[in-house]
């Protein structure tokens, strides 16, 4: 049973690229979240996935981020125009059907480390 | 004031030693979270907790609902148990906040 996957694992990109991750949950998950982490701070929060909504995006900037999880295939998170303050390790992590009240443990990917030249 | 603040930041030890890292937070919560992160590498989830004490091996995390207060401890430390630690507190809408972590150095 293969864990989160996330590719690519590295990605370089020039400012005002765009740049494209992916994110693979665990077998059996609906659930998708993405984390950023910029260098020398802690983990925050972006967005909340289901298959085909965002249930909460209030992490992610307003502009040029966007995030989805089609019905088939991996949950992209979308960084257009990419600028140096973008750099950063982008994580996500998967877990299993929530029912309600109850809290999931969530399974972390290895992450994408992301360098805007 | 962080929602989420761990103590130490840094903590240094020889192997063998016992080793307690702190995080308390000011929210109410559904669960907290222990994570572990090495370096350059990506992250594990260690424990989901929301009352008493877990155990696995040689990691034990408890929770004080009251408090507002958690604590991992590692026995017998190791020097593979080197990393950064995570504390992280998910709310009603299932977001977690995140502490700045603890680097917890484990020398031989």
């Amino acid at each position: 049973n293969a864990g989160v996957m996330q590719n690519p694992r590295h990605l370089v990109r020039r400012r005002g690229q765009e740049a494209r991750l992916r994110c693979s949950p665990m077998k059996g998950h609906s659930h998708v979240y993405w984390y950023r982490q910029l260098p020398e701070e802690g983990l925050k929060f972006m967005v909340y996935l289901q298959k085909e909504n965002i249930i909460d995006e209030s992490g992610m900037p307003k502009e040029r981020f966007s995030a989805e999880f089609p019905k088939e295939g991996p949950s992209i998170l979308r960084i257009q125009q990419v600028v140096r303050g973008d750099s950063a390790a982008y994580f996500c992590a998967s877990s299993p059907r929530r029912w309600q009240g109850t809290s999931n443990e969530q399974f972390f990917g290895p992450g994408t480390r992301l360098t805007v030249l | 004031k962080n929602e989420v603040e761990q103590s130490p930041q840094n903590l240094t030890a020889q192997e063998g030693e016992f080793i307690t890292i702190n995080c308390s937070y000011s929210v109410g919560i559904s669960a907290l979270h222990w994570l572990q992160q090495h370096p350059g590498g990506g992250i594990v989830s260690l424990f989901m907790l929301s009352s008493g004490k877990k155990k696995h091996g040689r990691l034990i995390a408890t929770i004080n609902i009251q408090e507002k207060h958690s604590s991992l401890h590692i026995t017998a430390s190791h020097p593979r148990d080197s990393a950064v630690y995570i504390c992280a507190v998910e709310g009603s809408n299932y977001k977690l906040t995140f502490g700045k972590g603890t680097l917890l150095t484990v020398n031989p």
